[in-house]
């Protein structure tokens, strides 16, 4: 059974706190990571996909690190705003399209 | 294009009703997924189809529980009979097949299920 985890469950920070957290998964049969912003109310919307060992990948001050080897990637962003509190998920990408979500971590940012 | 259409985006019923939910996917895509998610579990998922064909429905819970998709543009899931247990908000999602990595899915707003 394939297993992804994300840490922290939950994380509070102050605005202007630069802030990340962490999605471990399978390193064997590997074919994508992706990252998905869900606001509350709101559906699950992606912010990445990433397939290579040692990708990073950048949309305003949120950016990705991925690490195949070892089975991690990390979401970075820089300077939280407000705006940025929502449940952020990751998902381990099968060889059939299909997708194995982690159960998120929920960010908070407090004015 | 108007994104994954579900409905209704609200379901109350009683136990041992017949839920169907309903979902449109984005017009070209060719995956369809069903997920559902709750506090305890988070978003799991329940089947997926492929050019309208099911591909895995180990997610699906037990025999209560069945989908289909009898075109490229529609699918239902559907509970006979419901039970409290099912309550949940059930989301729907659809994505382009590619001969590479697992593309990125694009989720509609979900229903939210309560089963009294």
């Amino acid at each position: 059974i394939l297993n992804v985890e994300q840490s922290p469950q939950s994380l509070h920070v102050q605005e202007g706190d630069s802030t990340n957290f962490t999605c471990s998964f399978p390193s064997s049969n590997f074919y994508a990571l992706h990252w998905y912003r869900w606001e509350t109310a709101k559906s699950p919307e992606a912010l990445f996909v990433m397939t290579l060992n040692g990708d990073e990948k950048k949309k305003g001050r949120i950016s990705a690190t991925l690490n195949t080897k070892e089975g991690y990637s990390y979401l970075y962003i820089k300077g939280s705003q407000p705006e940025d509190s929502a449940t952020y998920l990751c998902a381990f990408g099968g060889s059939q399209g299909n997708l194995i979500f982690g159960k998120g971590t929920k960010l908070s940012v407090k004015p | 294009d108007a994104g994954v259409i579900q409905s209704p985006r609200h379901e109350v019923t009683e136990m041992g009703q017949e839920v169907t939910l309903r979902c449109k996917p984005i017009s070209g895509h060719d995956y369809l997924f069903w997920y559902r998610q709750t506090m305890m579990r988070g978003l799991e998922l329940l089947i997926y189809f492929n050019n309208n064909v099911p591909i895995d429905d180990s997610g699906m819970p037990e025999d209560r529980f069945s989908a289909k998709m009898p075109n490229a543009s529609f699918s239902t899931l559907k509970i006979q009979p419901s039970e409290p247990r099912d309550s949940a908000v059930y989301f729907c999602a659809s994505s382009l097949v590619v001969s590479g990595p697992s593309p990125e899915q694009y989720f509609g707003p979900g229903t939210r299920l309560t089963v009294t």
